[in-house]
């Protein structure tokens, strides 16, 4: 069965400092799919980032960036010079459906706070 | 430019009451997904359409009924909302491009239950 755990409940961290949100995975399957999700308070859950089993190349966007690391099933993210507007729910989420239509299966989300 | 809609944002019923919410797309995905989010939770897939084809959760209640009248559109009936279902519902839509699948989600619908 698949499962993501995202051990940090909440996070809090003053502007410009950097934050990694956790994100650990377990699956049976070969390939399989990992996401990232922000969740403001508006509720939208906003896409972020896929990264497919088989391409384990890091990748940055801005001050966002993720370690994807298959010997630990860790798919990490960090946030450079966090901004108040980072504020939010950061769920992690696996799906095993390569062709498919499967759900998603989610962490239980970091909630982060960016103070001023 | 919104690309999955839901309506209304927000929905005040009561117990008892059958509610519908609805969810369209102008991505012309093959995949629609209803998720129910509860305070301070993970989303929980319900059910999905590929194309017309409907794919109940084993868990979701029977209570929850949905349909898809045509690529664009996807709706969530509940048939007896009861307090436990008060909560905010995703709809999420997918291609199904191997290797490409990524849900888009809706900005959801809070269902208050009275």
């Amino acid at each position: 069965a698949q499962k993501v755990t995202q051990a940090q409940t909440e996070i809090s961290v003053v502007e410009k400092e950097d934050v990694t949100l956790d994100c650990v995975y377990e699956t049976r399957d070969t390939t399989y799919y990992l996401f990232w999700y922000k969740q403001p308070p508006s509720g939208e859950l906003v896409f972020l980032i896929r990264r497919n089993s088989f391409d384990e190349q890091n990748e940055i966007s801005g001050r966002y960036s993720w370690n994807f690391q298959k010997s630990t099933s860790s798919f990490n993210f960090t946030i450079t010079a966090s901004q108040v507007v980072d504020s939010a729910v950061y769920f992690c989420a696996l799906s095993e459906a390569p062709g498919g239509a499967d759900g998603l299966t989610f962490g239980k989300g970091t909630h982060l706070i960016i103070q001023p | 430019d919104a690309m999955v809609i839901q309506n209304p944002r927000y929905q005040v019923t009561q117990f008892g009451k059958p509610v519908t919410l609805s969810c369209s797309q102008t991505l012309n995905h093959n995949v629609m997904y209803w998720y129910q989010q509860k305070s301070s939770q993970a989303p929980k897939l319900l059910f999905h359409y590929y194309d017309k084809d409907f794919n109940n959760e084993a868990d979701t209640p029977d209570n929850f009924q949905s349909r898809r009248p045509n690529t664009s559109f996807c709706f969530l009936d509940i048939r007896s909302p009861g307090l436990g279902d008060a909560a905010m519902y995703l709809c999420a839509t997918s291609p199904v491009i191997l290797h490409q699948e990524t849900q888009y989600f809706g900005p959801g619908t809070r269902l208050l239950v009275l």
